[in-house]
């Protein structure tokens, strides 16, 4: 079965701009979260979706923003790039809320 | 949240059992004990979670103190493909997809 899957796998992109990052659950999975890793740091969670709807969300600003749709696939919206939005950002889908998660390799977005 | 600890680092040597601690003295009733690994340059993996009791599975074993503020998780026979980050995570009620990572351990596996 094919797992997690991201993308772009890399993106550059300029302070001020914007971002779209994509993730597609496994076959099944109906809760896709997401997360951001900065380089030499555990990863932190940004939201967490279950068919379509919104979870929770964790202690990111507004520019953040995500969505699922009816397939389950899911995309991350980041507004106003800063430097500081420089990270790996990792997908994890599971198959119910509180199962066990799987991550993708993660998307890693340098904003210059 | 309720926070762990964890060594930064340990090292170990290949074939050989491995004990990765970790310390929670603040957990609930309710917390449930999640691990994850992250090998270079991947995302991270689930290993094992467990609430009370001590839990096996194919990847490893979860032993948790009776008073739940500590757990143990066991590599049976460590191999070099084991050398990653591994973190130990509490979790609220088994909300397992709205997980708060520390910095974790990283172990090193010598052949």
């Amino acid at each position: 079965d094919a797992g997690v899957t991201q993308s772009p796998t890399h993106l550059i992109k300029t302070r001020g701009q914007q971002v779209t990052l994509r993730c597609s659950p496994i076959s099944g999975h109906k809760s896709v979260s997401w997360y951001q890793q900065v380089l030499g740091q555990g990863p932190q969670f940004i939201f967490q979706y279950y068919e379509k709807e919104e979870r929770g969300r964790g202690n990111f600003p507004d520019r953040f923003s995500a969505r699922q749709f009816p397939n389950y696939s899911s995309e991350l919206n980041v507004n106003a790039l800063l430097l500081g939005d420089s990270a790996l950002y990792l997908c994890a889908s599971s198959l119910f809320e509180g199962s066990p998660l799987h991550f993708g390799n993660g998307t890693r977005l340098t904003v210059t | 949240d309720a926070k762990t600890t964890q060594p930064n680092s340990m090292e170990s040597n290949e074939e050989e059992p491995v004990h990765l601690p970790c310390n929670h003295s603040t957990i609930s009733g309710t917390d449930y004990i999640h691990w994850y690994r992250q090998l270079p340059s991947q995302g991270p993996e689930y290993v094992i979670h467990g609430l009370t009791s001590n839990v096996n599975n194919r990847m490893a074993s979860l032993a948790i103190a009776e008073d739940r503020k500590s757990s143990t998780l066991i590599l049976h026979r460590a191999t070099l493909r084991d050398a990653a980050v591994y973190y130990c995570i509490l979790s609220y009620n088994n909300a397992g997809n709205m997980l708060t990572f520390g910095g974790g351990t990283r172990l090193m596996v010598k052949p």
